[in-house]
């Protein structure tokens, strides 16, 4: 099956600067890798995702690259703001499966 | 977007009790849904895959006569956590697939298991 690694597991930025998680995947098989964000006591809420047909997607101050020869992906976040603060957890699936495996989790927190 | 709705968002009960979640897809059908626990600063948990009409699915280790999944629509889910007891204290998360969208995985709110 597949195996999602995640790293940091902690990372700490002042506010204005960029933030950076990576993950990497084993499955060749896999095609979406979305980016989820959890807030304390809430459920994880999609903040970006990108299928494997694509090596990068942006949206305002959050990017999602994409390497499938490496198979590995990252989060980047730029001008990091205090309510960016969260654990931001990577995914990865099959568009054809109903199964998706997710890394243990970055814990960021951006300091004001 | 799609949404996601659990209920209740927290619950205290005594041990012995049981306590039922409920997991409804609100604007789309939900043939699949997943049952999460997620303890303190860890990440989620898949406890069993709820498959509508036929029985769920549970992973190596989680004890399906303890919490019993029923999916008995297509856009509701229930986990009911039977004779609970403090070890089941946890944080429970439902999600679904979201086929209408172009294929999303959207999470519930979370709810926050007390057993006392």
């Amino acid at each position: 099956g597949e195996n999602v690694e995640q790293h940091p597991s902690t990372l700490s930025v002042q506010e204005g600067d960029s933030a950076v998680i990576k993950c990497t995947y084993s499955d060749s098989a896999s095609n979406y890798f979305p980016w989820y964000k959890q807030e304390l006591g809430k459920g994880p809420q999609l903040i970006i995702d990108i299928r494997s047909n694509v090596g990068e997607k942006k949206d305002q101050r959050i990017a999602v690259t994409l390497n499938k020869t490496a198979k590995h992906f990252s989060l980047h976040i730029t001008e990091t703001q205090p309510e960016d603060s969260a654990v931001y957890f990577c995914a990865a699936s099959s568009i054809t499966g109903n199964q998706f495996y997710f890394g243990t989790g970055t814990s960021l927190t951006v300091i004001p | 977007g799609a949404v996601v709705s659990q209920h209740p968002s927290r619950v205290i009960c005594k041990s012995g009790t049981s306590v039922k979640i409920e997991c409804r897809s609100l604007d789309f059908q939900a043939t699949t849904m997943f049952w999460y626990r997620q303890f303190p600063k860890q990440s989620l948990m898949l406890m069993a895959t709820s498959n509508e009409g036929s029985k769920a699915t549970y992973e190596q280790g989680v004890e399906k006569d303890k919490f019993l999944i029923n999916h008995a629509s297509l856009t509701l889910s229930t986990l009911t956590v039977t004779s609970a007891h403090p070890e089941d204290s946890s944080f429970y998360i439902c999600s679904a697939i979201n086929y209408r969208d172009g294929y999303g995985y959207t999470f519930g709110s979370g709810t926050r298991l007390t057993v006392v």
